[in-house]
């Protein structure tokens, strides 16, 4: 599976858009970008994914550049329930192994 | 639809005790299942995947197995706990395009 690079930890005022990016230069033509999160003490969740067109449904949106080699999860409201760790994976659609990173670790300030 | 359930929630085991962790999934067949660990701090490491019963495929070295008796079933176990299992076990399952957690059960080994 490509590698994926995260910011360790971001801040993001509550009501605010939190925007976090992923870099996935070494991305092949078949793996799809996933965003799942971890709330403290849970199982993931998954949030989104896509391929290269931008995706939105009612958690996120997704924004994959032209190139595909980053990605951008933008939560549109932040609220402090979005406190989370979120995980960008880059895999091909039938691989079936998730291979989690370090992730990014997203605190939504009141 | 589809739920995934997973017992104990806590765990808190002697050195040396047997371990047996179920994770049960309804309202799907012939689910891809999934073990992870994440100790204390640490990432998600894929310790199992199943995509049939019987089918079992070890993803690192170490002191735990995994059984796939039915189905929906997915059976963690270990003859003999050492203390660096300790970690919070989540079971998974995959749908086409991305994967459902279980509650996850902590353990402790003492």
């Amino acid at each position: 599976d490509a590698k994926t690079t995260q910011p360790t930890s971001m801040d993001c005022a509550e009501g605010r858009a939190a925007n976090l990016p992923c870099n996935h230069s070494t991305i092949s033509g078949n793996e799809y970008v996933y965003w799942y999160r971890q709330i403290h003490s849970q199982g993931p969740q998954y949030i989104i994914h896509g391929l290269k067109n931008n995706e939105t449904n009612e958690m996120a949106s997704l924004i994959i550049t032209e190139d595909r080699k980053s990605s951008t999860l933008i939560l549109p409201h932040a609220t402090l329930r979005d406190t989370a760790v979120y995980y960008c994976i880059v895999r091909p659609r039938g691989n079936e192994k998730l291979t989690f990173g370090t992730g990014t670790r997203l605190t939504i300030i009141p | 639809s589809q739920t995934i359930h997973q017992w104990p929630a806590t765990l808190v085991q002697p050195v040396g005790s047997p371990l047996s962790l179920e994770c049960t999934v309804e309202g799907t067949s012939n689910p891809n299942l999934y073990w992870y660990r994440q100790a204390a701090g640490r990432g998600l490491q894929l310790l199992f995947y199943s995509v049939g019963i019987g089918q079992i495929s070890s993803e690192v070295p170490q002191n735990l197995s995994a059984s796939r008796p039915q189905d929906r079933q997915f059976i963690l176990s270990s003859k003999k706990l050492l203390l660096s299992d300790s970690g919070f076990y989540l079971c998974a399952w995959s749908l086409e395009y991305g994967y459902t957690f279980g509650s996850g059960t902590r353990l402790t080994v003492v």
